[in-house]
């Protein structure tokens, strides 16, 4: 199985602050990685899809990089809403795994 | 707008059976592959099945293998998840969610396996 290691665990943050997310994979996945945000007692929602590709309805402060086994989640200006959450997921080789999880929370 | 709705959760003791649905809206269900994802209380996600268009072909996460079956029926527009010989690690959320990036997910329902 395709390893996603998300780092790092728990990310502290201020509004306004421009935060970076990683995701690495135990091997290669060329680009299909996605990104998810999870608020608790609600399901996660898509972010970017394709390593890069931003899901329509996302606000463009969110943006993805990444190929191969590097993979980077980077918000450009952190807003009150976006205190949650972040899996990154391979759909690149069955089974489908997902990170472990990056908790963005208030410094 | 794109609508998924999940059911059939509920208490069951380990050993025994449980039968979720997804039931889709606002979109063709038939041209989008689904799935099951699950979430343990406290846990991170956890992919546990895919099923194609058609329903002719499935693959599973090897914790589920032998004991959880995914069908639908797209003229229901619905998916299903039949678990049997459930374990008490089973006990989570349980989404159903489409795509092969999961584009759209639905509230998600509780299963406790616990005696």
């Amino acid at each position: 199985d395709i390893q996603m290691t998300q780092s790092p665990f728990t990310l502290s943050a201020s509004v306004g602050d421009s935060v970076t997310l990683t995701c690495r994979a135990s091997q290669s996945i060329r680009t299909l990685l996605a990104w998810y945000q999870q608020k608790p007692g609600k399901a996660p929602n898509l972010l970017i899809y394709k390593a890069s590709n931003l899901e329509t309805g996302v606000p463009l402060r969110f943006s993805g990089s990444g190929s191969g086994t590097e993979f980077t989640l980077t918000i450009s200006s952190l807003q009150p809403d976006d205190f949650a959450t972040y899996y990154c997921q391979q759909y690149n080789t069955y089974p489908w795994t997902f990170g472990q999880g990056t908790k963005v929370d208030f410094k | 707008e794109m609508h998924l709705v999940e059911s059939g959760g509920g208490l069951v003791q380990p050993g025994g059976s449980l039968r979720l649905s997804c039931v889709a809206s606002g979109f063709t269900f038939s041209s989008h592959e689904m799935n099951w994802v699950r979430q343990a209380p406290g846990k991170g996600l956890e992919w546990i099945s895919n099923i194609s268009y058609s329903g002719l072909s499935t693959h599973s996460a090897e914790s589920v293998k032998g004991r959880f079956t995914t069908s639908r029926d797209n003229a229901k527009n619905s998916l299903y998840l039949q678990m049997d010989n459930v374990r008490v690690e089973d006990t989570a959320v349980y989404y159903c969610a489409s795509g092969i990036y999961f584009q759209q997910w639905g509230q998600g329902t509780l299963v406790t396996v616990s005696s």
